[in-house]
């Protein structure tokens, strides 16, 4: 069965610096692996994915994703964050060719200070 | 033009009483699930549904019942609600592809608060 590990419960940067919102993964093989941003309130709404290819991923709002699978990682990145990116993040992963379930890890809160 | 919708938003209820939470998707899938995000906002399955068959059942207790009349709709009623009910719950749904499925798309949650 796959699990998710995100380290860090929350994470504090400065409008305008860089971030990077780190995620482990155990899973047999190489699994289908996605980040969905949680606003307040609202529902979950999908960053990016990663399925095969290449293995830097490219998703809304100016962030990127590395599958890195000798270090089972799949970390999210953007280079300057904005005040709006403040939200809680999730990684999750998702079987092939098995179960349809998504398994989440446990969030990280970004807090974007000005 | 919403693409997974859930109704309620919000329901605040009595212990012991039964509710259900409606789902619906436009998007054509053939997957639809229900997720719930505890206190400590964490997510897990509850229940999928594929082309309005039970595929996936982990280990919810059976006060907890899905019902998918057609491929695009999945409720969740619960019976005999308790306090640890209370939490926020995700209807959801994907598309089944070869080895395996897209990516799922999240309604706006149903707050369930048990008093």
């Amino acid at each position: 069965a796959q699990s998710v590990t995100q380290p860090d419960i929350h994470i504090t940067v400065s409008e305008g610096a860089s971030l990077e919102l780190r995620c482990n993964y155990s899973y047999g093989a190489t699994p289908y692996l996605f980040w969905y941003v949680q606003s307040p309130g609202q529902g979950l709404q999908l960053l990016l994915k990663y399925f095969s290819g290449d293995t830097l991923v490219q998703g809304i709002k100016g962030f990127e994703a590395e599958f890195k699978r000798s270090q089972s990682s799949f970390n999210l990145r953007k280079p300057s964050v904005h005040w709006s990116d403040a939200a809680e993040y999730f990684c999750a992963v998702g079987a092939r060719g098995g179960s349809e379930k998504l398994v989440f890890g446990k969030g990280t809160k970004l807090t974007v200070n000005p | 033009d919403t693409a997974v919708s859930q109704t309620p938003k919000y329901l605040v209820t009595q212990m012991g009483n039964d509710k259900s939470i409606k789902c619906e998707q436009n998007l054509g899938h053939d997957t639809m699930y229900w997720y719930k995000q505890d206190s400590k906002k964490f997510l897990k399955i509850m229940f999928s549904y594929n082309n309005k068959e039970l595929i996936i059942n982990e280990t919810v207790p059976n006060r907890f019942s899905p019902k998918s009349p057609d491929k695009a709709h999945l409720n969740l009623h619960i019976n005999s609600l308790e306090l640890g009910d209370s939490a926020v719950y995700f209807c959801a749904s994907s598309q089944e592809i070869v080895g395996g499925h897209t990516e799922a798309f999240f309604g706006q949650g149903t707050r369930l608060t048990v008093v």
